[in-house]
């Protein structure tokens, strides 16, 4: 149980477009979704974190115009980067939580993002 | 604020050699999760370990085992007898148990076990 999948994989784009990557929970209720933003050899940072029906909370430094998030339902929570540019170029992970308990957070297997 | 230091960015061992990954943290709060993730190649984090700040108990799950210490703030991780598919790199993380849910990681140790 908790799965969370992620959509694409991998994805490569033009700079100057806009990509959109899905976060599922499979099988379970999310109340809260995090996106986590992953450059190379580097440590996961918290983006942003999003809870179904409201608006995201954007970390220090994020670009809540740049990095759209949309939490629409229990169980999809979706990042658009708008306008990618070539330093956008990352793993992005998303994780989601359940209300009640320790809020385990279960992970994404991410999204390898490559903006040419 | 919280902090999350592993002060090992790489490490590398021969198989069969036990190795000890350190972690250290800092937050004001007396009450938060501490967590170990593994990341292979393929990126995907892999769950190990939570423990709460109520239990100091350390704990052994086969090969690997992990000794918390409140007294100074560290939560390190050892892998006995280390084997290739041990490579990875791991993260030590920290989460306030009251409030956002946010989880800080470390910096992250790259392992590489050689054959």
């Amino acid at each position: 149980g908790a799965v969370v999948s992620q959509h694409p994989s991998r994805v490569i784009c033009k700079s100057g477009t806009s990509v959109k990557i899905e976060c599922r929970s499979l099988d379970f209720q999310a109340t809260t979704m995090f996106w986590y933003r992953q450059f190379p050899k580097q440590s996961l940072m918290l983006m942003a974190t999003s809870n179904e029906g409201s608006k995201a909370t954007y970390e220090q430094g994020v670009e809540k115009d740049k990095f759209l998030i949309n939490h629409a339902s229990l169980t999809l929570s979706t990042l658009t980067v708008t306008s990618a540019h070539p330093e956008d170029s990352s793993f992005y992970i998303c994780s989601a939580t359940t209300a009640g308990g320790p809020h385990e957070q279960y992970f994404g297997p991410g999204t390898r993002l490559t903006v040419t | 604020a919280q902090k999350v230091t592993q002060a090992q960015t790489e490490i590398s061992v021969v198989e069969k050699e036990d190795v000890t990954l350190d972690c250290v943290y800092e937050t004001r709060d007396t009450t938060y999760y501490l967590f170990w993730y593994k990341q292979p190649p393929s990126g995907e984090l892999v769950f190990l370990i939570r423990r709460n700040s109520f239990d100091e108990q350390n704990e052994i799950s086969g090969r690997y085992s992990w000794n918390f210490q409140k007294s100074t703030s560290s939560f390190n991780f050892t892998i006995t007898a280390s084997q290739v598919v041990d490579s990875a790199v791991y993260f030590c993380a920290l989460r306030l148990i009251q409030g956002a849910q946010k989880l800080v990681f470390g910096q992250g140790t790259r392992l590489t076990i050689n054959p």
